[in-house]
């Protein structure tokens, strides 16, 4: 089975600040993909950003980069330039790939890093 | 775009009284899911289901059963609420041909047992 772990319950910055979310996991698959979810306090669940295992190249999404070291097992999660909206809950999460027999049964989440942006 | 329904959205229950939540979506996706979400857990799988008529348990399946007798339907049942059974129930659905696809949340349940 797969944990995926986050370390910091709650983090706080200023505005414009750059932040990183810290991601670890474990697994014995070597084919996954990780996701980054945000939850505002609508508690609505909204994708920030997908890595696939297997690319080496690190996935960016605007002010959303990731750093995704495969033999350290680790994810995170960098947020440049950042803004009030971005206060929210941040889960990191785990898919095995179809080939490794996944997908069907869905994500294992981390507990959650809350991330408190301060004006 | 209505994407992933749930309903109800808040429901209050006395332990004891059963329940139902529905989910319906309108991707037309194979596979759907239900989480719950207590505080400092994050979400952790219930049940889900790769297709019609079929489903399977999650990591905390006890004390809930579900049924998807329509592809686009997976309901959720409490027969015999308890209050250890008070969240936040999210709903979710996925393609089944694309390795690593997104998964899409419904907007969530709130679920209080007294």
């Amino acid at each position: 089975a797969q944990t995926v772990t986050q370390s910091q319950p709650e983090m706080s910055v200023q505005e414009a600040e750059t932040v990183t979310l810290s991601c670890t996991y474990d697994t014995s698959e070597n084919n996954y993909y990780l996701f980054w979810y945000k939850q505002p306090p609508s508690r609505q669940m909204i994708l920030v950003i997908r890595q696939e295992a297997y690319k080496q190249q690190n996935a960016t999404e605007n002010r959303f980069s990731v750093n995704f070291q495969k033999a350290a097992k680790s994810f995170s999660l960098k947020i440049s330039d950042s803004q009030l909206g971005d206060t929210a809950m941040y889960f990191c999460a785990f898919m095995k790939s179809i080939i490794s027999g996944g997908g069907a049964d869905g994500l294992t989440f981390g507990k959650g890093t809350h991330l408190i942006i301060q004006p | 775009n209505a994407g992933v329904t749930q309903t109800p959205k808040f429901r209050v229950l006395k332990t004891g009284q059963s329940m139902t939540l529905l989910c319906a979506q309108d991707m037309n996706h194979e596979y759907m899911y239900w989480y719950r979400q207590d505080p400092g857990m994050g979400l952790r799988l219930i049940h889900y289901s790769v297709g019609e008529g079929t489903t399977a348990k999650g990591e905390v399946p006890d004390g809930y059963n579900v049924s998807r007798l329509k592809k686009q339907n997976f309901l959720l049942g409490l027969e015999s609420a308890a209050p250890s059974q008070t969240s936040v129930y999210f709903c979710a659905s996925s393609r089944a041909d694309v390795d690593g696809n997104t998964i899409y949340f419904g907007e969530g349940s709130w679920l209080t047992v007294v």
